[in-house]
């Protein structure tokens, strides 16, 4: 059975901090990562995409691939009260269909 | 705005009606899923469209008919369900589903579904 694994938290930090999410997956041969942000409430929204190893920045948003660790993360600097919501880690299977999503992580960002 | 359409928005329905939820999408994409999602749990995949051919079940239950009229609709047929089946149910697509594609899934804002 093909795994995503995150804390579901929750994670707190304050008004201007980074926020820093894990994940880790246990199909080798994954190629392709995802990130979604999901309100309480609302449908999953993209924030980011990863393909290769290394970093990937956005705005605010960084995310970081390890292949050989089979480890993902997301970061938030600035972190604003606007991005609490639950962030989804998500790993489309190798030679298949399915994108397989972690249970999520739960941010809160205080004021 | 999302470039995924469901409706309706939400849906009450009693354990004897038959209902049909709705998804549209005109981004070209070639790959339409159904996804069902509990509180607190991440998405749940139920059923993947490729090329408008049902490709995955993930041994959803009978009483959930899925339908693909053209690569822009999908459908979700409901009868009988159970009030176990509430849920907010999404729909997704994706440019191509193929092994080799690395396409995200795109979300439509989902049908808020409570069965009584």
């Amino acid at each position: 059975q093909k795994e995503v694994e995150q804390n579901s938290g929750p994670l707190s930090v304050p008004e201007g901090a980074i926020a820093s999410l894990n994940c880790t997956y246990s199909d080798r041969g994954s190629q392709s990562f995802f990130w979604y942000r999901q309100y309480s409430g609302k449908s999953p929204e993209l924030i980011m995409s990863i393909y290769s190893n290394g970093d990937k920045e956005d705005g605010r948003f960084t995310a970081q691939l390890n292949k050989a660790s089979q480890y993902v993360s997301l970061l938030i600097r600035d972190s604003q009260p606007s991005d609490s919501a639950t962030y989804l880690c998500a790993v489309k299977e190798s030679g298949g269909f399915k994108t397989i999503f972690g249970a999520g992580t739960r941010l809160f960002v205080k004021a | 705005d999302t470039e995924v359409t469901q409706t309706p928005k939400h849906l009450v329905m009693g354990m004897t009606n038959k209902k049909s939820l709705k998804c549209e999408q005109h981004m070209g994409h070639r790959a339409m899923y159904w996804y069902k999602q509990k509180a607190k749990k991440p998405p749940e995949l139920m059923f993947v469209y490729s090329y408008e051919k049902l490709s995955i079940n993930e041994s959803v239950p009978s009483r959930f008919s899925p339908e693909c009229p053209n690569s822009s609709l999908l459908n979700l047929h409901l009868h009988a369900l159970q009030p176990e089946d509430s849920a907010l149910y999404l729909c997704a697509s994706s440019q191509d589903p193929a092994g080799t594609d690395n396409s995200p899934l795109h979300f439509g804002n989902g049908t808020r579904l409570t069965v009584t």
